[in-house]
């Protein structure tokens, strides 16, 4: 079965810097959208991307993060200048609808960064 | 403001017996409700997505109830196995909204014991 897919597994940085989240997601896939869940907290959505553009942002989505698909298959997070409350699981999702969504979403298992 | 609220937080059954989550929300306009399962270090997966016309959906011994006129939904998982041992999460979306935009519960925590 197609799975979504993410490297690293763990990212250690520095605060400050900048640091590249990558996911590959389903390939017949449209949606897709990061989330992160902090330690013991629940998930939380960041952003979700169609047709080569942000379709909808959260208030944690601010101008230190931005995404990007630079090819037809990666979906990168990127991370301008890290802060140690960056600290926390970030999942990639995607799916085949977006709009109302009712279609399942497939999530990676996540990349765990931890700012030092 | 949109809110997911699941009960009880955690719980512990033995294998073999059946368990109901719940899941009470206030998110509106309504668009769906999913079900996800996320084991420890690893992504959610889905279970089930219900739309405003349904009230039952199932997946295996998965089976989820959406009462949309209370805003309530349950969870219930017959027959418990071991691999069951999960979080389960309640998550919302709005018409409104991209389905990404969904409101997330706090999950309730299973322990299946031998």
């Amino acid at each position: 079965e197609p799975e979504v897919t993410q490297t690293p597994s763990h990212q250690v940085t520095q605060m400050g810097q900048e640091v590249i989240l990558r996911c590959v997601p389903i390939s017949n896939h449209l949606y897709f959208y990061w989330y992160r869940q902090i330690l013991g907290q629940k998930v939380e959505f960041l952003v979700s991307f169609y047709n080569n553009e942000i379709s909808e942002k959260s208030e944690i989505f601010d101008d230190q993060f931005s995404v990007e698909r630079p090819d037809g298959s990666n979906f990168t997070l990127k991370i301008r200048s890290t802060k140690l409350e960056d600290s926390a699981m970030y999942f990639c999702a995607s799916s085949e609808a977006g709009r109302f969504g009712n279609q399942p979403q497939h999530f990676g298992d996540g990349t765990r960064l931890s700012i030092l | 403001k949109n809110q997911v609220e699941q009960s009880p937080q955690s719980l512990i059954i033995l294998e073999g017996k059946n368990c109901t989550l719940q899941c009470n929300y206030t998110v509106s306009p309504f668009s769906n409700l999913r079900w996800y399962k996320q084991d420890t270090g690893r992504g959610p997966v889905s279970l089930t997505i219900m739309t405003f016309s349904e009230n039952t959906k199932s997946n295996g011994r998965y089976t989820a109830t959406l009462d949309a006129d209370t805003k309530q939904s349950s969870l219930h998982i017959t027959a418990s196995q071991l691999s069951d041992s999960a979080s389960y999460i309640c998550v919302v979306a709005s018409h409104n909204t991209n389905a990404g935009k969904s409101t997330f519960g706090d999950g309730t925590t299973l322990t299946v014991k031998p």
